[in-house]
């Protein structure tokens, strides 16, 4: 099992630009999370899916959308990247619940200029 | 909001020596208390959880123990090792995780 994939691992945008984030899962979780993690902030969470179909917003959902496109697949959308974005983002999943161990992708950079 | 402080930000002890990390929380309904650890460049990975129907668990040289009252939780890590180097996260209920604490095993 891979556990939790994302792409791509660094990406360096212009301020204005879209791009999308992946996120995939091969451990059957019905739960998906996309954090951002800032020096000395921790991991925030920005949106989670409870199930496929449902997203609801996390701590800083502002400038995010996201789309649980199945069971596996949770991606993240920066339609007009600031860099204020500037961060390393985890994509994460859990069997049923928050309140349950969370598996961590590997990580995006991603630089706004 | 749920909201999490963790103490302190940065830590350093000898290799051997007992290292413990402090985290308070805000919301009395919160029931479940993981901790991650952070290596450099690489993703967090849960070492330890406890939830509130307990007051403290171990797995060999780790420990969390928590208190309802006060609401607050703690990660004990005994005879250190160099392996134990960094970055640890407290997280509370509802997603919301502390700032983290950086761990250095002076050798």
């Amino acid at each position: 099992n891979a556990g939790v994939t994302q792409t791509p691992k660094f990406q360096v945008l212009k301020t204005g630009q879209s791009m999308t984030l992946q996120c995939a899962q091969d451990m059957n979780h019905n739960s998906m999370y996309w954090y951002r993690q800032d020096p000395g902030m921790g991991l925030r969470l920005i949106y989670y899916s409870a199930s496929e179909g449902t997203t609801d917003k996390g701590e800083v959902p502002n400038g995010y959308n996201v789309s649980r496109l199945n069971k596996r697949e949770f991606s993240l959308r920066l339609e007009s990247a600031a860099p204020s974005q500037t961060s390393v983002y985890f994509c994460a999943s859990s069997e049923q619940r928050p309140q349950e161990t969370q598996y961590f992708g590997p990580g995006t950079r991603l630089l706004v200029l | 909001g749920e909201n999490v402080e963790q103490h302190p930000s940065t830590l350093s002890v000898q290799e051997g020596d007992s290292a413990v990390i402090k985290c308070t929380y805000s919301d009395s309904a919160s029931n479940y208390f993981p901790w991650y650890k952070q290596e450099l460049g690489k993703r967090p990975q849960l070492i330890i959880d406890i939830r509130s129907n307990v007051g403290e668990k171990k797995d060999q040289r780790i420990a969390v123990t928590l208190n309802k009252t006060a609401k607050h939780f703690s990660l004990h890590i005994t005879e250190t090792q160099p392996e134990d180097s960094a970055v640890y996260f407290c997280a509370a209920q509802k997603l919301v995780f502390g700032q983290g604490t950086r761990l250095t095993i002076n050798p």
